[in-house]
């Protein structure tokens, strides 16, 4: 099955606690991308990468790191989470030959809380 | 950059009746236009979307128009069901963004029996 896989699902943490959440996707897409979403403000591309070693800033990339260091794999790691990190995550992909015949696939997301 | 607001945040329809959010973008190059839906504790799923050759496409019970003079998109859901329940979230995006989605804040869509 085609498919993004997050990883937790739930995490709850402290501040300044290191963390990682990892996304994966079994459908050979160029494409992946990290959203947080906030009531009212909708979803908002924090990173994005066109492929493997190539990253890009999204419109609200600070306090947030990424790599991409295989196709499949591409995890959202957060050096010293603060409060107003407390959201909803999502991790994205798509393949990027045909951009307007390819949707975007969302993973089921992570729900942070940072206390 | 490109600015998308959609209304309204909240719509409460009865079972059967129709439904319409509206999206508005500021960026008169966006020229493409999905709709994605987000049931509760999953992610967003694209369910119809559009492009700027073209004013309204239809797929089943679901429909979208849009407007480039005005800038403004909808969505509208005929016949209700209490599965169409869900947030929606337009998007747009532009040919020399590589695609990049800029989304609405979403519509919480709510279908009463």
């Amino acid at each position: 099955e085609a498919q993004v896989t997050q990883n937790p699902r739930y995490l709850i943490t402290v501040t300044g606690k290191k963390l990682t959440v990892t996304c994966s996707q079994n459908m050979n897409h160029e494409y992946m991308s990290w959203y947080r979403q906030d009531p009212g403000l909708g979803l908002r591309q924090i990173y994005y990468s066109m492929n493997v070693e190539v990253t890009d800033k999204g419109d609200v990339p600070e306090g947030y790191k990424v790599s991409r260091k295989e196709k499949r794999n591409f995890p959202l790691i957060l050096e010293s989470p603060s409060p107003n990190q407390t959201s909803l995550y999502f991790c994205a992909s798509r393949a990027i030959e045909q951009p307007y015949n390819s949707p975007l696939h969302f993973g089921n997301g992570t729900r942070l809380t940072v206390t | 950059g490109e600015n998308v607001e959609q209304h309204p945040s909240t719509l409460s329809v009865q079972e059967g009746d129709s439904a319409v959010i509206k999206c508005t973008y500021s960026d008169s190059a966006s020229n493409y236009f999905p709709w994605y839906k987000q049931e509760l504790g999953k992610g967003p799923q694209l369910i119809i979307d559009i492009r700027s050759n073209v004013g309204e496409k239809k797929d089943q019970r679901i429909a979208v128009t849009l407007n480039k003079t005005a800038k403004h998109f909808s969505l509208h859901i005929t016949e209700t069901q209490p599965e169409d329940s869900a947030v929606y979230f337009c998007a747009a995006s532009k040919t020399d963004s590589w695609g990049k989605l800029q989304f609405g804040a979403g519509t919480q869509v709510v279908v009463t029996p």
